[in-house]
């Protein structure tokens, strides 16, 4: 069974400085996918990166960067200047296995980030 | 840009009553599921469909819980007869398939719909 989790239930930043977000995830799946989502106050999940298991680049999408450590099992979100903006849950999941003709998400719990002025 | 969108936003309902929540997938997708997430906690699958019958369900969705695709653009969830347990947000998601293999679907999700069951 697939398995995330995420250590961090809060996290605080300086607006305009970096900041990770820890992710590590337990598999026996050769092919998986990693997603981070942003979920603001608002409620809704906003897709912000993915990574596959077999690639060897770690993903980027502007601000978001992804540490892809396969041997550790790690998938960390790194966000780069933070802005207020990205005051926000968190959540890391991810998805693979079997062929069912579809793939459900597991997700992790979710860090909470709050950026400061 | 294509997003999911869903109705309504928020549904108030007393115990033992149906409801029915509805989304409209990204138009071309072919998979959609229905995620939730009881207040404070994470989300969790409770179903997947794909050509117009599920793929996987989870412990979570039994006998009081259906999908259905009425027509080529929305898909619904019903339950049946609604417990104070079921108050949650409830989001649906669509993707577009797995032309890389395992590990390779992105899944755009809702805004999602807040139950409130009394």
């Amino acid at each position: 069974a697939q398995k995330i989790t995420q250590t961090q239930p809060g996290m605080f930043v300086q607006e305009k400085e970096a900041v990770t977000l820890d992710c590590t995830y337990d598999t026996s799946d050769q092919s998986y996918g990693l997603f981070w989502y942003k979920q603001p106050s608002s409620g809704e999940m906003i897709f912000l990166i993915y990574q596959g298991s077999y690639d060897e680049q770690n993903a980027t999408e502007g601000r978001y960067s992804l540490n892809f450590q396969k041997a550790r099992k790690s998938a960390n979100l790194v966000i780069s200047a933070s802005q207020l903006g990205d005051s926000a849950m968190y959540f890391c999941a991810m998805s693979g296995g079997d062929w069912r003709g579809s793939e459900k998400l597991v997700f992790g719990k979710g860090t909470k980030l709050t950026v400061n002025p | 840009e294509p997003e999911v969108t869903q109705t309504p936003s928020h549904q108030v309902t007393q115990m033992g009553q149906e409801v029915i929540l509805r989304c409209v997938p990204i138009s071309n997708h072919l998979y959609f599921y229905w995620y939730r997430q009881i207040l404070g906690q994470k989300v969790e699958f409770l179903v997947s469909f794909y050509n117009n019958e599920i793929s996987e369900k989870s412990e979570i969705f039994d006998d009081q819980f259906s999908v259905e695709r009425p027509d080529g653009s929305n898909f619904t969830l019903k339950i049946r007869s609604t417990k104070l347990e079921d108050s949650a947000m409830y989001f649906c998601a669509s993707s577009g398939g797995l032309a890389g293999g395992p590990g390779t679907d992105t899944q755009y999700f809702g805004p999602g719909t807040r139950l409130t069951v009394l």
